[in-house]
């Protein structure tokens, strides 16, 4: 199943189908978004970013959606396996040269077979 | 091609005790962050360093917490006299300078106090 609108802590479903993660981010300054895929133990890893100038980038089974009006942004997994359950965070950057990731709460998408 | 390399990937210390935690960043890498994960949350940023300047330690707390970024070896996140609350996993991202935004996460120092 699919899960659009605000953001979740947790999202269910089932493998095969496709996956949505939603953002709200806080910055209207920011300049940069990144999805990270974090699994347990491990630190997080980089699936996919994206610029303000841009509303849509997609990567292997995975696009990124950006709204500047409402300051969202989704993660879209085609095709859920069961090795995408994970958190997943958001991470937004002001683009300024040497300035932090700010994180957003994550959300633990865990696929059953 | 090495990653991000943290350690120790687990670390007790008792009440008052300190802790040091190493990141080597990834070859080519010269700009070092900090970031503090409690559990169920997501990251916080602790410190920016470039090599021998601390350049933003606006997440750091005021007491007890220092970094370094030798010009050689690891950068060091010491925690000096630690407390139950300083309990979380401490992550080091590297980027390869300071235009780009893409960081690479090391696998983390889990720190319990005990």
């Amino acid at each position: 199943g699919e899960s659009v609108g605000l953001h979740l802590p947790t999202l269910s479903v089932q493998e095969g189908d496709n996956s949505i993660i939603n953002c709200a981010y806080s910055n209207s300054a920011s300049d940069y978004f990144i999805w990270y895929k974090q699994e347990s133990g491990k630190g997080p890893q980089f699936i996919i970013d994206i610029r303000s100038n841009m509303d849509k980038r997609q990567g292997q089974r995975v696009t990124v959606l950006l709204n500047k009006t409402v300051k969202h942004l989704s993660l879209q997994i085609a095709a859920t396996q069961p090795g995408d359950s994970a958190v997943y965070f958001c991470a937004e950057n002001t683009g300024q040269a040497g300035t932090a990731l700010i994180f957003g709460k994550g959300t633990t998408l865990s696929v059953s077979s | 091609n090495a990653g991000v390399m943290q350690n120790p990937r687990h670390l007790v210390r008792r009440r008052g005790q300190e802790a040091r935690l190493r990141c080597s960043p990834m070859k080519g890498h010269s700009h070092v962050y900090w970031y503090r994960q409690l559990p169920e949350e997501g990251l916080k940023f602790m410190v920016y360093l470039q090599k021998e300047n601390i350049i933003d330690e606006s997440g750091m707390p005021k007491e007890r917490f220092s970094a370094e970024f030798p010009k050689e070896g690891p950068s060091i996140l010491r925690i000096q006299q630690v407390v139950r609350g300083d309990s979380a996993a401490y992550f080091c991202a590297s980027a390869r300078g300071a235009q780009t935004y893409e960081q690479y996460f090391g696998p983390g120092t889990r720190l319990t106090v005990t």
